[in-house]
């Protein structure tokens, strides 16, 4: 199953825009790429997903490059509720969820 | 709407006792149903999934099992607890294809 990278930690200031990178360099025609993000000892919500066009909802956008081997999750302007392990993950298109991989993801740290 | 409830929220036993984690979804029909494992500091880890009644796939051989006795409600069972049992147990479900995960509050687990 395609893997995706991600930095372990980033700091933003509120009120700040954020851009969370992936690399998933391996990735097939038809996986789409999901964000989900997990608050302090809660389960993981969905946050964004696209396939290859850039995507916008009232969480987040996300932008997905030409090539399809990298993605930016961006929150416009970071709040302290933002603070939270942000998780990309690939998913085929005709797939269920079971083949998910759910790594470490990227905790973001939110600066008041 | 859609809500998925799991229960308890915190549980602590001992080696040896039983365990089960139950799992219900509300607002929906013939969803596919996941249980998943978070040890501490670490990824999601999934456990097993079902894709309709009576139909269980595990991922992963440990001292866990799943039954899925109605449409709606996924328990998560164990004989004999070992330490290494202990973790975040997160429920979801997903709809139609390629719809997102949805995940519960999860139970934290705790085998002393």
């Amino acid at each position: 199953d395609a893997k995706t990278t991600q930095p372990n930690s980033m700091e933003s200031n509120e009120e700040e825009p954020v851009h969370l990178p992936c690399n998933h360099s391996t990735i097939s025609g038809t996986d789409y790429i999901h964000w989900y993000r997990q608050l302090p000892s809660q389960g993981p919500e969905y946050v964004i997903h696209g396939l290859t066009s850039n995507v916008n909802n009232r969480m987040a956008s996300l932008a997905i490059a030409e090539d399809r081997k990298s993605s930016t999750l961006i929150l416009h302007r970071a709040t302290l509720r933002d603070a939270a392990v942000y998780y990309c993950i690939l998913r085929d298109h005709f797939g269920g969820a079971n083949n998910l991989f759910f790594g470490t993801g990227t905790r973001l740290t939110v600066i008041p | 709407s859609q809500t998925i409830h799991q229960w308890p929220a915190t549980l602590v036993q001992p080696v040896g006792s039983p365990l089960s984690l139950e799992c219900t979804v509300e607002g929906t029909s013939n969803p596919n149903l996941y249980w998943y494992r978070q040890a501490a500091g670490r990824g999601l880890q999934l456990l097993f999934y079902s894709v309709g009644i009576g139909q269980i796939s595990s991922e992963v051989p440990q001292n866990l099992s799943a039954s899925r006795p109605q449409d709606r409600q996924f328990i998560l069972s164990s004989k004999k607890l070992l330490l290494s049992d202990s973790g975040f147990y997160l429920c979801a479900w997903m709809g139609r294809e390629n719809s997102p995960l949805h995940f519960g509050n999860g139970t934290r687990l705790t085998v002393t």
